[in-house]
Order: structure tokens, then sequence, then C-alpha cells
């Protein structure tokens, strides 16, 4: 148990339709990172955010949004969801912005 | 552009053998290599890293070398064990001079089974 959390483990929606996925970064972890798995690809970063603040972007559609909150959870929203969007995400964190980092168990979103 | 790549996607051995994952890159701000071992349905799980500056670093039965002038690094697991059977991640983290400092580039990883 790395100690991240992510809800839901499963989500199952339409095409169209808008998620929001939520992690919980280790205990005194400060930077997030959200990560996209697709079929047969590796990790690809998305976004990472710093107590609060965005730090970097990777390849994160603009259909794709995310934020972290003053408790430091964070929360990876994807609106306009199209089939191309199923995928496993995963969210990791560290100490701090370089540290190594933490995955959770990841979220399975299927659109249909 | 793929930066990290891991060119096999599947590896198979026998028990008590030695196991070599290999993974090239191309970006020479890298300052860190990890290794993730993912099993199914659960998240990556942070294995063993070398720094840019070194060679080679041993953990137990794991062991990563790292060849920067051929930009290519490798994971050795002797002996290899059932249970090290997973999806093996090459990662590589962008140094702090770079925009994107912490933010890690994965290869797209090896499936290693290991049989009895």
């Amino acid at each position: 148990d790395s100690g991240v959390t992510q809800t839901p483990k499963h989500l199952i929606t339409a095409t169209g339709q808008r998620v929001t996925l939520r992690c919980s970064p280790r205990s005194g972890d400060l930077s997030v990172y959200w990560y996209q798995q697709s079929l047969d690809q590796g990790l690809q970063f998305l976004i990472q955010y710093y107590n609060g603040e965005e730090r970097a972007k990777g390849n994160i559609l603009e259909r794709f949004s995310a934020q972290q909150f003053p408790d430091l959870h964070s929360e990876l929203n994807l609106s306009s969801l199209e089939l191309g969007d199923s995928a496993l995400y995963f969210c990791a964190s560290s100490a701090a912005v370089g540290g190594w980092q933490y995955f959770g168990p990841g979220t399975r979103l299927t659109v249909t | 552009d793929q930066q990290v790549k891991q060119n096999s996607p599947s590896l198979s051995v026998q028990e008590g053998r030695i196991s070599i994952l290999n993974c090239d890159y191309t970006n020479s701000m890298f300052d860190y290599f990890l290794w993730y071992k993912k099993y199914p349905a659960e998240g990556p799980t942070f294995l063993i890293s070398i720094s840019s500056i070194k060679d080679k670093n041993e953990d137990g039965r794991f062991t990563v070398f790292l060849n920067k002038s051929a930009k290519h690094l490798s994971l050795h697991i002797v002996p290899s064990q059932p249970g090290d059977s997973a999806v093996y991640f090459c990662a590589a983290r962008v140094n702090a001079g770079g925009t994107s400092y912490g933010k890690l580039t994965f290869g797209q990883g090896t499936i290693l089974t290991v049989h009895p």
C-alpha cells in the first residue's frame, strides 16, 4: 500500500459526459501528479501540482482540468468524454517537487 | 517524440536465471532514471533508481546499469523468481534546470514472465 488513494476504482460513463477523479496523496506529500495509461501505452504525464499550484503540464487535453485543494487532495475533471478517453488514470504524490513518486491504484475509466 | 523507449514488449525467463530488461532514452536533461514494477489492478511501485552521474546501482537481487554515452540503461534481476512476473516500466526524471522538474517520462513497459 503506497498510501496514495484514488476514487473511484472503476467508472463507466457515456460519450459526452463529465467525470471527476479524486486523489488523496500520502500524508505529508505536497506534490501530486496525474498520469494516463491507455491500452498498450506507457504512462503519459498529464499535470503536476505542488501545494495547490500548478507546476507543470504535459499532454493534457483542453477538455481535461485538474486542481489541488488546500487539504492537498486533487481532482482531475474530464469533460465531453470520447471513446478514446477510456484508460487507466493514475495519481502519484511526492514529498517535494522532484521527489520519488508513489502511485495510487488508479481509476479505470470506460467510456461507452 | 518518444523520449524513453522499451523496445521489448515482453520477456520470458526461467526461475533462477537472470532477467535483463532494457531501456533507451534520448533526452540529455534527464538526471535520474527509475524502474517501476506494476502488477495487474495495482499502481506502479518504485523499484530502484540510478543517478545520471553513476553507472551502476544495486539493491539486493536488482541492479541497474547506465551507459550514458549510449543513452541506455538496463535492469538485471538475479536470480529471477516467479513473483517477479509483472510489467516493468523504465522512467526518467527531468532535472532541476528543466521546466518540468519532477515530471517522469515513462517507457511503454516490458511484461516479464518468470516460469517455475
